[in-house]
C-alpha cells in the first residue's frame, strides 16, 4: 500500500514569505497529525486533524496554522517565516485519532529559510 | 519545558555488542511510552512500546526497561547489527491519550 506522501521533498524560502506544505495519509487513515524535527529540540507537536476538525494542538505561535480536507489530505501552512522555521516537518497518518501504535510517518518536507 | 529528554546524542557501538539508549522523563502523567526509528531521509518508524504499569518489554532483539521512580527509560538492543544505525526517538503519551511528546533523540551508530 502506499505510504504517506508529503510534498515537496525541499523548500528554500526568503525570511517573510509564506509556505504550504502537503500531506497525503494512507488510504482509509482519518487522522493526521504534524510534527517539526530540529536538531535542538527532537520531535515537537504542531497539530493533529481527524475528519476536517483540529483536535489538538502544540505550543506554536500562531503563524503555523493547518487544514484537512475531506479526502483526509492535510495542509500546513507556515506564514511570515522566520530563520528558525528552518525544519524537518512530518506528518503522521493513523486510522484512527491517537492511534499511536498505528502511526506511520511521510519522510518529510525539509523547509530552508534564508 | 522538555518534558522528555534523551541526554545523548549519540552512541557508538561495535556490531554485536549491547547497545543501550536512556531517556528521562518529567511527566509522571504519561501511561506509555514508545520508541520510534528514524533513518536518513525517511519518517519515524514505531520500534516498541511498553506501558506505564509494567518495568520491561521484550520484542526479538529489543527491549524497554522502565524505571518509574527514576522517571528513567532504557531501550536495549542485543545483539547490535549494522542495520541499526539510525536515530532513536523516545516518547510519552500522556493519560487520555493526549498527543505524543517525543526526546531530542539518540544517533546510534554500530561499528563492524
Amino acid at each position: 500500500k502506499a505510504g504517506v506522501t508529503q510534498t515537496p521533498r525541499y523548500l528554500i524560502k526568503t525570511r517573510g514569505q509564506q509556505v504550504t506544505l502537503s500531506c497525503s495519509p494512507i488510504s482509509g487513515h482519518r487522522s493526521v497529525s504534524w510534527y517539526q524535527q530540529t536538531p535542538g529540540q527532537g520531535l515537537q507537536f504542531l497539530f493533529e486533524y481527524f475528519s476536517e476538525t483540529q483536535r489538538n494542538k502544540g505550543n506554536f505561535p500562531g503563524r503555523f496554522s493547518g487544514r484537512q480536507f475531506s479526502n483526509s489530505r492535510s495542509e500546513m501552512n507556515v506564514s511570515t517565516l522566520e530563520l528558525g522555521d528552518s525544519a524537518l516537518y512530518l506528518c503522521a497518518s493513523s486510522l484512527v485519532l491517537r492511534d499511536y501504535y498505528g502511526y506511520t510517518f511521510g519522510s518529510g518536507t525539509r523547509l530552508t529559510v534564508v | 519545558d522538555q518534558q522528555v529528554k534523551q541526554n545523548s546524542p549519540s552512541l557508538s557501538v561495535q556490531e554485536g555488542r549491547i547497545s543501550i539508549l536512556n531517556c528521562d522523563y518529567t511527566n509522571s502523567m504519561f501511561d506509555y511510552f514508545l520508541w520510534y526509528k528514524k533513518y536518513p531521509a525517511e519518517g519515524p518508524t514505531f520500534l516498541i512500546s511498553i506501558s506505564s504499569i509494567k518495568d520491561k518489554n521484550e520484542d526479538g532483539r529489543f527491549t524497554v526497561f522502565l524505571n518509574k521512580s527514576a522517571k528513567h527509560l532504557s531501550l536495549h538492543i542485543v545483539p547490535s547489527q549494522p542495520g541499526d544505525s539510525a536515530v532513536y526517538f523516545c516518547a510519552g503519551r500522556g493519560s487520555g491519550a493526549q498527543k505524543l511528546v517525543f526526546g531530542q533523540g539518540t544517533r546510534l551508530t554500530i561499528n563492524p
